[in-house]
């Protein structure tokens, strides 16, 4: 069974463009929840997509947003980039909402360098 | 607002050792999941054990084991025999209607470092 699949895995950026990540969940799964890590922040939650819509949100600026399609597949953007949206962007898959307390899969992630 | 700490940044140990990750939690849902998953180098986040928190039986699950407590609202994670591949960031998680946005809530992680 394939997991999370997450593209592309690396890319640089200059500040002021955009960016748009994809992702895959596990097949069946139909909530998607994206994070970003950096070594400052650690892990924190960006949000989170069920049945195309968005069930949860982190406190992040309006710049990040994202959207999820029928067949459950993610893609998350971030518009007008800055030297600090560098990071490791996560993507995590999980059957039903994830504040049910189900466990989320996450994928290899997308390393976004911003220059 | 949840809270998930694990004071241990970096723990070194040489293979065939025990080790103990500790993790504190802080939470008011009465109902609340507990995880820990492993980061290695290539960066995706591995789960390793759920537990919930109504049921505070402790498992060993091969090499694993967990010490679950709401008394300290602690949920320690232990590695029997460790080996050099047990090297990788560690992370606490917890999941409940508490968390920023309605997320899971991480842990800062713990770099465990398994020497041969």
């Amino acid at each position: 069974k394939a997991g999370v699949t997450q593209t592309p895995r690396y890319l640089i950026k200059t500040r002021g463009q955009q960016v748009t990540l994809s992702c895959s969940p596990i097949s069946g799964h139909r909530s998607v929840s994206w994070y970003q890590q950096t070594p400052g922040q650690g892990l924190q939650f960006l949000f989170e997509y069920f049945s195309e819509t968005q069930r949860n949100k982190g406190n992040f600026p309006g710049r990040f947003s994202g959207r999820q399609f029928s067949n459950s597949r993610s893609e998350m953007n971030v518009s007008t980039l800055e030297l600090g949206d560098s990071a490791l962007y996560l993507c995590a898959s999980t059957l039903a909402p994830s504040s049910r307390g189900n466990t989320i899969y996450f994928g290899e992630g997308s390393w976004l360098t911003v220059v | 607002a949840q809270k998930v700490t694990q004071a241990q940044t970096e723990i070194s140990v040489v293979e065939k050792e025990d080790v103990t990750l500790d993790c504190v939690y802080e939470t008011r849902d009465t109902t609340y999941y507990l995880f820990w998953y492993k980061q290695p180098p290539s960066g995706e986040l591995v789960f390793l054990i759920r537990r919930n928190s109504f049921d505070e039986q402790n498992e060993i699950s091969g090499r694993y084991s967990w010490n679950f407590q709401k008394s300290t609202s602690s949920f320690n994670f232990t590695i029997t025999a460790s080996q050099v591949v047990d090297s990788a960031v560690y992370f606490c998680a917890l999941s409940g209607s508490g968390g920023v946005g309605g997320g899971f809530v991480f842990g800062p992680g713990t770099r465990l470092s398994v020497l041969p």
